[in-house]
């Protein structure tokens, strides 16, 4: 069965710390790895890392993408409290049109 | 460009009444796919619809239906409701199957 699995499931730093979010996944035919920023609802789109794109970055955001040992981080550096957030990461397989399986989230908390 | 619209925010349902929820994608998206969120269980994928066809669809019982018009606007229904369905509601649309998914701010129902 398709799975994805995060760790830490919860995490609190200070201001200006680094912070490293795990993802790995099993999925038949996979073809994407996505992260996601949940604040209050909506999540927001960050990456999507794909065979052709195993590494991406923006701004203080950085994620990579391990397709031989099937995990994805993401790092975010010199963190701010507007990174408290939970963060989500999901994997697509080509063969399960339109279905995202997410893993179960990280909830990063940020202090001042 | 306006992103994905879900109406209403917020509902309140009684046992055994039914719900309809509401999408609408981002313009030119043409598929959009209905998740649940709850605390227990994160994000599980319902249903997924592309040019008004159901293509791929979750483990859920056949409370759970949706539909998609020529629009790309789409309506999930859930009938009989049970205090169990209590949950943030999602809609994500995209360009068309694996593309990055865009996340409506969602439906919270609550059933007492």
């Amino acid at each position: 069965e398709d799975k994805v699995v995060q760790s830490p499931l919860s995490l609190v730093v200070h201001e200006g710390d680094t912070v490293t979010l795990n993802c790995s996944y099993e999925v038949t035919n996979f073809r994407s790895l996505l992260w996601y920023k949940q604040e209050k609802k909506a999540p927001t789109f960050l990456f999507m890392l794909t065979s052709s794109g195993i590494e991406k970055k923006s701004g203080r955001l950085s994620s990579i993408l391990d397709k031989k040992e099937l995990f994805s981080i993401l790092n975010i550096t010199a963190t701010q409290t507007g990174d408290s957030a939970i963060y989500l990461c999901a994997a697509y397989g080509s063969g399960n049109t339109g279905k995202l399986i997410f893993g179960q989230g990280t909830t990063l908390q940020v202090k001042p | 460009k306006a992103g994905v619209t879900q109406t209403p925010r917020y509902l309140i349902k009684t046992r055994g009444q039914q719900v309809t929820l509401s999408c609408s994608p981002i313009s030119g998206h043409r598929s959009v796919s209905w998740y649940q969120q709850t605390p227990g269980q994160g994000l599980q994928f319902l249903f997924e619809y592309f040019s008004e066809t159901q293509r791929n669809k979750g483990n859920f019982p056949g409370r759970f239906s949706g539909r998609q018009f020529s629009n790309s606007r789409s309506e999930m229904n859930v009938s009989t409701l049970e205090l169990g369905d209590s949950a943030l509601y999602l809609c994500a649309s995209s360009w068309d199957r694996g593309d990055g998914y865009t996340f409506g701010s969602g439906t919270r129902l609550t059933v007492v």
